[in-house]
């Protein structure tokens, strides 16, 4: 069965510092990937998207992605947090169908200054 | 491309009411909306799956009864909860699929608050 798994819950970085999201997958075939991120209160905003090609993917806000198949893996990275960054981000899985689409449990950044 | 409206932002409501949940896509038509639902530090669940014109598929342990879901058109689409309680509390976020490229909109959520 198809599963999102994001194991840090919480991240706390200070201002300035590199950041990676881990998350990982199972899906019997090629993924369609995503990060998306939600401000308290707020709903979804995709940042990045995989679908095929360059497996290093940039996104909106200075943040990047890279797939890498072999460890079913899809972490996130931005080299400089900024304090607007603290927020909940969320890995998702979709199915080349359309039809399906799987969330991971979500990790919490918080920022200090 | 790909603008998703979702209204109320937030609501209020007493605990047997009925409260009714808009998510229109603006400038695509989405033959499929996904709704979702979020509770406090966890992720987003799937509720259910519409297609414009049929009825809604509901995924295990959603209440069709209790959740009513109209996709009438292809712009518009509708989520009543019925009699809430106060476990109905949550962030309902909706999903319309857009045909014309792969990938997943969503609407800017609901909070729903009952008392």
């Amino acid at each position: 069965a198809q599963s999102v798994t994001q194991p840090d819950i919480h991240i706390t970085v200070s201002e300035g510092a590199s950041l990676e999201l881990r998350c990982n997958y199972s899906y019997g075939a090629t993924p369609y990937l995503f990060w998306y991120v939600q401000s308290p209160g707020q709903g979804l905003q995709l940042l990045l998207k995989y679908f095929s090609g360059d497996t290093l993917v940039q996104g909106i806000k200075g943040f990047e992605a890279e797939f890498k198949r072999s460890q079913s893996s899809f972490n996130l990275r931005k080299p400089s947090v900024h304090w607007s960054d603290a927020a909940e981000y969320f890995c998702a899985v979709g199915t080349n169908t359309g039809n399906q689409f799987y969330f991971g449990t979500g990790t919490s950044l918080t920022v200090i200054p | 491309g790909a603008v998703v409206s979702q209204h109320p932002s937030w609501v209020i409501c007493k605990s047997g009411t009925s409260v009714k949940i808009e998510c229109r896509s603006l400038d695509f038509q989405a033959t499929t909306m996904f709704w979702y639902r979020q509770f406090p530090k966890q992720s987003l669940m799937l509720m259910a799956t519409s297609n414009e014109g049929s009825k809604a598929t509901y995924e295990q342990g959603v209440e069709k009864d209790k959740f009513l879901i109209n996709h009438a058109s292809l712009t518009l689409s509708t989520l009543t909860v019925t009699s809430a309680h106060p476990e109905d509390s949550s962030f309902y976020i909706c999903s319309p699929r857009d045909l014309n490229v792969y990938g997943y909109t969503f609407g800017s959520g609901t909070r729903l608050t009952v008392v």
